[in-house]
């Protein structure tokens, strides 16, 4: 079974300022599919940024880009130059390529970004 | 805007009482899922669809039902067998049930016990 784990329960940050959550899982597979989701204090789940396991480029949205690290399963997330609206929960997601269905979730990381 | 859209935003049970979330999607997604958050749980899946008339439980489904009589919409039902259905509920959709189509979620149900 697929776990992905979050080591880091909250962080904090100063606005303007970069910040890298950490994301490690656990897989024997070689295909499937990485997400950090972000939750807002409005509940809703907006997807940040999606990574496949067979590209090697670390992929980028704006200000949100990734470490990945597949031999040793990280999939870290780093935001630059954090804004007051990036506070918010994040969940680290992993999705194997066979299993077609199942989003395996971390436990999420507080990020707090202060002015 | 197309989107996801779950109802009622808040609910509230009462012993040996049924209730059911409505999620409707105007995405033409052929996949849709549901979700049980609990505080420091992240996300687990209680059921999938990848098509209409068809779905299958998750790892959480004991307690709950669904259908998914049309395309657009998957209502999960929450039964008295759920002895601890206090949490908050995420519906999901994906173009497929294809694992390289990202899942998108509506806004989430509060559900809690009188």
């Amino acid at each position: 079974a697929q776990t992905v784990t979050q080591s880091q329960p909250e962080m904090s940050v100063q606005e303007a300022e970069t910040v890298t959550l950490s994301c490690t899982y656990d897989t024997s597979e070689s295909n499937y599919y990485l997400f950090w989701y972000k939750q807002p204090p409005s509940r809703q789940m907006i997807l940040v940024i999606r990574q496949e396991a067979y590209k090697q480029q670390n992929a980028t949205e704006n200000r949100f880009s990734v470490n990945f690290q597949k031999a040793a399963k990280s999939f870290s997330l780093k935001i630059s130059d954090s804004q007051l609206g990036d506070t918010a929960m994040y969940f680290c997601a992993f999705i194997s390529g066979g299993s077609n269905y199942k989003l395996t979730f971390g436990k999420g990381t507080l990020l707090t970004v202060n002015p | 805007d197309g989107g996801i859209t779950q109802s009622p935003k808040y609910l509230f049970r009462k012993e040996g009482q049924n209730v059911t979330l409505s999620c409707e999607q105007n995405l033409n997604h052929d996949a849709m899922y549901w979700y049980r958050q609990d505080p420091g749980q992240g996300l687990r899946l209680i059921y999938y669809s990848q098509i209409v008339n068809d779905f299958q439980k998750g790892d959480i489904a004991e307690g709950y039902s669904v259908s998914r009589e049309k395309k657009e919409s998957f209502p999960l039902t929450v039964t008295s067998a759920q002895k601890n259905p206090t949490a908050f509920y995420l519906c999901a959709s994906s173009q497929d049930h294809s694992s390289n189509q990202p899942q998108h979620f509506g806004d989430g149900t509060r559900l809690s016990i009188l």
